[in-house]
């Protein structure tokens, strides 16, 4: 079974517009990490944000926030006022709290930000 | 800002051929990653050290790929012989510790392409 899912294969926006990059994922371990990677084409993983099994607020950084709903098992990805730059593959992964805390990565969403 | 070194960006091979993959992580980081990317997925361990230990080296296709890092700092990835099937993007990442909450920092990659 998938641990962390990505539905949206591609994904557009216009620019100054925002934009919700969807990521769900499954673990039973109470204690994990969530993540959020951008990759343009250059191929570097950036990270953007990263949000606690135990964080009780939804974490933010800059024009990044990630909406966690822990009980749907959710971490989707908010990026408001767009710009060209984010066009990009952007990743969600986990890392659970056990074993060797692999990280494990979605299959990624490809966002186009439109002028 | 302190960076994840990777060498060579790029990387032409002809097929039965050796290729090494360098790798220096973030000062201070313990835990180094090599993950490869096929084009349109997202990454997939191949193999986790803690200082110079493998801790995870289940995805490594051990007959052609080895993986060391000496004193625990800097690393080389090894493919011997390259295989078509293994043009990717090779990445390496690095983290301060293995624990859940750990941030990843990621290389620029190398890009392999076999002939």
């Amino acid at each position: 079974a998938q641990k962390i899912t990505q539905t949206q294969p591609g994904m557009f926006v216009q620019e100054k517009e925002a934009v919700t990059l969807d990521c769900t994922y499954d673990t039973s371990d109470p204690s994990y990490g969530l993540f959020w990677y951008k990759q343009p084409s250059s191929g570097e993983m950036i990270f953007l944000i990263y949000q606690g099994s135990y964080d009780q607020q939804n974490a933010t950084e800059g024009r990044y926030s990630l909406n966690f709903q822990k009980a749907r098992k959710s971490a989707n990805l908010v990026i408001s006022a767009s710009q060209l730059g984010d066009s990009a593959m952007y990743f969600c992964a986990m890392r659970e709290g056990s074993g060797t805390y692999k990280y494990i990565f979605g299959t990624g969403t490809r966002l186009k930000v439109l002028a | 800002e302190a960076e994840v070194a990777q060498s060579p960006r790029y990387k032409i091979t002809e097929k039965s051929q050796a290729v090494a993959f360098w790798c220096d992580p973030i000062s201070g980081h313990a835990t180094l990653y090599w993950y490869r990317q096929i084009l349109g997925q997202g990454p997939e361990l191949l193999v986790q050290f803690q200082d110079e230990s493998v801790v995870d080296d289940s995805q490594l296709p051990k007959d052609r790929f080895s993986a060391e890092r000496l004193k625990g700092v800097d690393s080389t990835l090894k493919i011997q012989p390259a295989e078509l099937g293994d043009s990717a993007m090779y990445l390496c990442a690095s983290s301060y510790t293995s624990g859940p909450t750990d941030t990843q920092y990621f290389g620029p990659g190398t890009r392999l392409t076999v002939l």
